[in-house]
C-alpha cells in the first residue's frame, strides 16, 4: 500500500507550459520534502515544508503543503528541458526515524 | 559539499551469492539508510541505522542485513542473492532531527541477478 500517492506518474509538456504535480495522503505529517532525480543520479532535496499552509518558492517551482499537512502540490512555471527529472515527495511523522517516498512522477519537457 | 559514495555503479551476481554493497558519507552524519528503487513502487526503505553499531529494519528487511561498524561506512548484505533483488540500490545519509533534516542520497547501485 503507497501511503504517499504521487500524479500524475507521467507527464510530457511543451517547453514554456505550467504543470502542478500532486503528493496526497490520508496521514498527517511532520514536514513533506520534494526530491529531484536525474538518469543515474540519485535524489536531491529540493525543499522542506513542515507548516500547514505553507508556500515555499525556488525560482520557478512553487510548493505547498496542505493546511491538514496530509498532501502537498509542486507548481512549475514556464516549465524548461531542464526540468526533465522524476519529481519524489517524501513524508516523515513525528518522532520517526522513517521517511516514506511517494512512486514519484516522471516529468519531460520538449524543447 | 555533501558526499555519499556507493562503491560500485553496475553490479552483475549470480543466484545464491553473498552480496556486498558499500556506502561511505563524509558529513558526520548520525542517520544512514539503504533504499531499493523500482518502477513504479517509489523507494522503499530497507534498512537504516541511527548510530554505529544500531539498526533498525525498514519496510522490506527480508533478504537483506546491514553492518555499521564506522559512523561514515553503512554496508548492505545479501545473504543469499535471489532474481527479485535486481533493482536499484540507494543509500542516504541525513543529520538530526531525521524527520525534518534533508536526506542526501548516493548515485545507486545498479544490481542485476542473474
Amino acid at each position: 500500500t503507497q501511503l504517499l500517492e504521487q500524479s500524475p506518474q507521467f507527464l510530457s509538456i511543451q517547453e514554456g507550459e505550467n504543470l502542478t504535480v500532486y503528493c496526497n495522503s490520508s496521514s498527517v505529517f511532520s514536514s513533506l520534502q520534494w526530491y529531484r532525480q536525474e538518469p543515474g543520479e540519485g535524489p536531491v532535496l529540493l525543499v522542506t515544508v513542515v507548516t500547514g499552509g505553507e508556500v515555499k518558492k525556488l525560482k520557478r517551482l512553487t510548493f505547498q503543503f496542505g493546511d491538514a499537512r496530509k498532501d502537498s502540490s509542486l507548481h512549475i512555471t514556464a516549465a524548461q528541458p531542464g526540468d526533465t527529472g522524476l519529481y519524489l515527495c517524501a513524508g516523515a511523522r513525528t518522532g520517526g526515524f522513517k521517511t516514506i517516498f511517494g512512486a514519484g512522477t516522471r516529468l519531460f519537457v520538449k524543447a | 559539499d555533501v558526499k555519499v559514495t556507493q562503491s560500485s555503479r553496475y553490479l552483475v551476481k549470480r543466484t545464491g551469492e553473498k552480496v556486498f554493497l558499500e556506502c561511505v558519507q563524509d558529513m558526520d552524519h548520525e542517520n544512514m539508510f539503504w533504499y531499493r528503487q523500482d518502477p513504479g513502487l517509489g523507494l522503499r526503505l530497507i534498512y537504516f541505522s541511527y548510530d554505529v553499531k544500531m539498526k533498525e529494519k525498514g519496510d522490506i528487511p527480508e533478504g537483506y542485513s546491514v553492518s555499521r561498524e564506522k559512523k561514515e561506512r553503512f554496508s548492505l548484505i545479501l545473504e543469499s542473492a535471489s532474481t527479485n533483488q535486481t533493482s536499484m540500490y540507494l543509500c542516504a545519509s541525513s543529520g538530526a532531527p531525521p524527520t525534518v533534516a534533508p536526506q542526501h542520497f548516493g548515485d545507486g547501485t545498479r544490481l542485476s541477478i542473474l
